[in-house]
């Protein structure tokens, strides 16, 4: 069974630093692209940033380049977002999800979810 | 960026009723359209990837067309689970996904 488990969500000051953890199983992992998307309280989903299987090919949303950054351990099963310079338009649950076949396919599989929440 | 746009944002529907879901892209994102549910509290699923193929154990009342930049979401008779947030996504402009703001079903 395809599994994904995100960690690492909690309250941070604006302009502080936080480290989201996604813990993949159930597939091999090191054949998927994997993705992060958001949702902000009681909006829609916001697509934030993708790393191909290899790590060779990362992409941003513009409203976080520069920001948050994007990595993936294969040996580890574990995708990871690192997210700098927080503001309160970062408050928002962060799920991890799968490519289904290919970069750019739909998700197919996704984690619950952790809270971020930006806030002094 | 391709703007999603979805309609209508609410729909009520009486269980066993037929509901119909409508998503334009702001230019033609080809048949690369997919649908979503989510519900409260859940993340969301996947039910229609290429515009109208079901994805994995999606029941067959669920059904996607269109092609371009329109596109529709059809549920044939409405089952008590089926009453969520349904979002479409898409992927023609890969890197850069949009999803549309949702059409929520509620109960009527």
């Amino acid at each position: 069974e395809v599994q994904l488990v995100e960690s690492g969500g909690g309250l941070v000051k604006p302009g502080g630093s936080l480290r989201l953890s996604c813990a993949a199983s159930g597939f091999t992992f090191s054949s998927y692209s994997m993705n992060w998307v958001r949702q902000a309280p009681g909006k829609g989903l916001e697509w934030v940033s993708s790393i191909s299987s290899s790590s060779s090919y990362i992409y941003y949303a513009d409203s976080v380049k520069g920001r948050f950054t994007i990595s993936r351990d294969n040996a580890k099963n574990s995708l990871y977002l690192q997210m700098n310079s927080l503001r309160a338009e970062d408050t928002a649950v962060y799920y991890c999800a799968r490519d289904q076949s290919k970069p750019g396919a739909p998700f197919d599989y996704w984690g619950q979810g952790t809270l971020v929440t930006v806030s002094s | 960026e391709i703007v999603m746009t979805q309609s209508p944002a609410t729909l009520s529907v009486s269980p066993g009723e037929r509901a119909t879901l409508s998503c334009r892209a702001s230019q033609s994102v080809s048949s690369n359209l997919a649908w979503y549910q989510q519900k409260p509290g859940q993340a969301p699923r996947l039910l229609i990837y290429g515009a109208s193929t079901r994805a994995t154990g999606i029941p067959a009342r669920f059904s996607g067309s269109g092609s371009g930049t329109e596109f529709t979401l059809t549920i044939s008779s409405l089952q008590s689970e089926d009453f969520a947030v349904y979002y479409c996504q898409q992927y023609n402009n890969w890197p850069k996904l949009t999803f549309g703001g949702g059409t929520k079903v509620e109960i009527k």
